[in-house]
């Protein structure tokens, strides 16, 4: 499967922990991508790294990216309970499709 | 710009009924691609483009086409409806780069399908 694998499948925290959730791959990627899902949503892009890439930042979140081991993960820094949502990785192969995993089920607790 | 528009949002098909889902872009994006999902799990890839003219099938193909004439649209067309193609369907688009790299996919709001 190229599919990306997520671990863990849920995930709950209280408000202001970190959530960090991991991803593992097959093959050799072009970039990954994270996406989030609100429930009932489409989803919304959050961040790419490139093959070439180790770390990545965006506001509160940070991904790393170990091409050797096969695997992202991705950090959310200081949580709210609007971080709640679904969370899947995207390993975009070289034939450019994309294909997600089942997702993290994020909870954060006020 | 409206992003990706899919029609209808919801439907219900009898088993053995055809219809065609509709996805348009307003962003110029070379890259169109469509997705289902079930309950509790992740998007799975039906098919995708990569331009006017071009389809590639993805991971679950079987009982759906794909056409792609223009760069705005790529309708979803499924032939002969059956119970196990009910399922929510998300269309993405996403700028393609001169080297052939697919970027950050921006998604439709979805289309809600029963097939009874």
């Amino acid at each position: 499967s190229q599919q990306g694998e997520e671990d863990p499948q849920a995930l709950s925290i209280q408000e202001g922990e970190n959530a960090t959730m991991n991803c593992s791959y097959k093959t050799s990627i072009n970039n990954l991508q994270w996406y989030r899902q609100n429930s009932g949503r489409g989803l919304v892009h959050l961040i790419l790294i490139r093959s070439n890439e180790r770390e990545k930042h965006s506001g509160r979140l940070r991904v790393t990216l170990d091409t050797s081991k096969k695997s992202s993960s991705l950090l959310i820094t200081a949580s709210r309970a609007a971080d709640t949502a679904s969370y899947f990785c995207a390993p975009i192969y070289n034939n450019n499709d994309m294909r997600f995993g089942a997702g993290t089920r994020l909870t954060v607790k006020p | 710009n409206a992003g990706v528009t899919q029609t209808p949002k919801f439907q219900v098909l009898k088993t053995g009924q055809s219809m065609t889902l509709q996805c348009a872009q307003d962003m110029n994006h070379e890259y169109m691609s469509w997705y289902r999902q079930d309950p509790g799990m992740g998007l799975r890839l039906i098919h995708y483009s990569v331009g006017a003219g071009i389809t590639d099938q993805g991971e679950v193909p079987n009982g759906y086409n794909v056409s792609r004439s223009t760069t705005e649209d790529f309708p979803l067309r499924l032939l002969s409806a059956a119970p196990s193609q009910t399922s929510v369907y998300f269309c993405a688009s996403s700028y393609r780069s001169l080297a052939g790299g697919v970027y950050e996919q921006y998604f439709g709001p979805g289309t809600r399908l029963t097939v009874t």
